[in-house]
């Protein structure tokens, strides 16, 4: 069975740093496009960030260019976003989703269950 | 970036009836390569995360009931829940994949009558 399960959010102050992490199981984690969704209260989800399969290939929304960076380490199954500078804006529950083998379409067919993220002083 | 609207923003329908939400996309989102619409919808219920219903407009995922179906292209798709379930209660977003952001309709809240 696919898996995938985030972990690191929680409460950070205005220009704060956090680090997910999102652990896979269940597939040929290296097999996959990754990404990085966040979703506002009562909003409708919002791409973040994109890997290819060994992270030579990483996209960005306008909206966290510069501040976030994805990346991961197929040796653990592992993918990752470092968010730096946080907003009050980036408040969400993001989650990582998988994308269809070997696509790097914007296409999302497995999600985990999401790590809330709240900047706030 | 592509914005999609979907309509109407919320729907009541009677167990066992006919829910049809509409979805309509700022510019083309057929490829012309390979005839595909990059086009998808999710089911989320509260509590969870998006599920993934349809993709390529009108294409089933994998276990996905077949009283879910997709139609349309171009710029005008439908999901269409053929006999409403008790199950079926969610909030329903259509999705362009054809460009990054992949941006995603403002949902439509699907209840019970």
């Amino acid at each position: 069975e696919v898996q995938l399960v985030e972990s690191g959010g929680g409460l950070v102050q205005p220009g704060g740093s956090l680090r997910l992490s999102c652990a896979v199981s269940g597939l040929t984690f290296r097999n996959y496009w990754m990404h990085w969704v966040r979703q506002a209260p009562g909003k409708g989800p919002v791409w973040v960030a994109r890997i290819n399969s060994d992270g030579s290939s990483i996209t960005y929304a306008d909206s966290v260019k510069g501040r976030f960076t994805i990346s991961r380490d197929n040796a653990k199954n592992t993918l990752y976003v470092q968010m730096n500078s946080l907003r009050a804006e980036d408040t969400a529950v993001y989650y990582c989703a998988k994308g269809q083998v070997g696509s790097s379409m914007v296409l999302f067919d497995r999600w985990g269950q999401g790590t809330q993220v709240t900047v706030s002083s | 970036d592509i914005v999609m609207t979907q309509s109407p923003d919320s729907l009541a329908v009677s167990l066992g009836e006919r829910a049809t939400i509409n979805c309509k996309s700022s510019q083309n989102i057929l490829y012309s390569s390979n005839n595909k619409n990059s086009l998808a919808w999710y089911q989320q219920k509260p509590g969870q995360p998006p599920r993934l219903l349809i993709y390529g407009a009108s294409a089933r995922e994998s276990g996905v009931p077949d009283r879910f179906g997709g139609s349309g292209s171009g710029t005008d798709f439908t999901l269409t829940i053929s006999s409403l379930q008790a199950e079926d209660v969610a909030v329903y977003y259509c999705q362009q994949y054809y460009d990054t952001p992949g941006t995603f309709g403002q949902g439509t809240k699907v209840e019970i009558k």
